[in-house]
């Protein structure tokens, strides 16, 4: 069991579609993260809020939309997208703590599938 | 350069083998290193994190860090099965005032009866 939770577990959309992915997280933690898997690739950073304002934006294409309603919540609305965005889509939480990174809890991720 | 590198596998050992796991980067400020381990289909699930030289031992885990070397590596020992998954080594990373971690490919382990 995760204690981020994601919803939905599975998501199929088209090109043309609006969607959102959505991330709740009761641990306190003032850091959410949004990462990208694709298939045996190791987990790649999209945005990373810190106290509920965008701190990391790592060149993500302006397709993806993330958005941190309060400390608890984060979402990533999704238009126009390209097949090529099928993947895993992970949100992660951790403390912010000093100069050491805290560790990163995932939620089960959205599979996500651009048809 | 890669940032985190290690080597893809797998890894194979036998049941009840100790597993070693190996991680190399490239920053030599870097602060933080974490080990996660991720089942096929699965999210990744944190193992271990290790902050300081030397070694840091919770159960059948160890982590061990050298950072003269920038070197981090996971023992398993006592191999079993249920650790056949991907081990992603995770390096922290300071960007533009701001944490973040930098992920490995990972290394597929395959423990065998």
């Amino acid at each position: 069991d995760t204690e981020v939770t994601q919803t939905p577990k599975h998501l199929v959309m088209g090109m043309t579609n609006k969607k959102s992915l959505k991330c709740e997280q009761h641990m306190g933690h003032r850091a959410m993260y949004w990462y990208k898997q694709k298939a045996k690739k190791p987990p790649e950073l999209m945005f990373v809020y810190s106290y509920e304002k965008l701190s990391i934006n790592e060149s993500v294409p302006s397709r993806f939309s993330p958005e941190c309603p309060n400390s608890s919540l984060l979402n990533l609305h999704l238009h126009a997208l390209q097949p090529e965005d099928s993947a895993l889509y992970l949100c992660a939480s951790s403390q912010n703590r000093g100069q050491n990174n805290s560790p990163l809890h995932f939620g089960n991720g959205t599979r996500l599938t651009v048809t | 350069q890669k940032e985190v590198e290690q080597n893809s596998g797998p890894l194979s050992v036998p049941e009840g083998a100790i597993a070693s796991l190996n991680c190399t980067y490239s920053d030599q400020g870097s602060q933080s290193f974490f080990w996660y381990r991720q089942y096929s289909g699965k999210s990744p699930e944190l193992i271990m994190f290790i902050y300081s030289n030397g070694d840091k031992e919770d159960g059948r885990f160890t982590a061990q860090l050298n950072k003269a070397s920038q070197y981090v590596s996971l023992l398993i020992r006592d191999s079993q099965p249920s650790d056949s998954a991907t081990y992603l080594c995770a390096v922290g990373k300071v960007s533009g005032g701001y944490n973040k971690l930098i992920f490995g490919a990972g290394t597929r382990l395959a423990v065998h009866p």
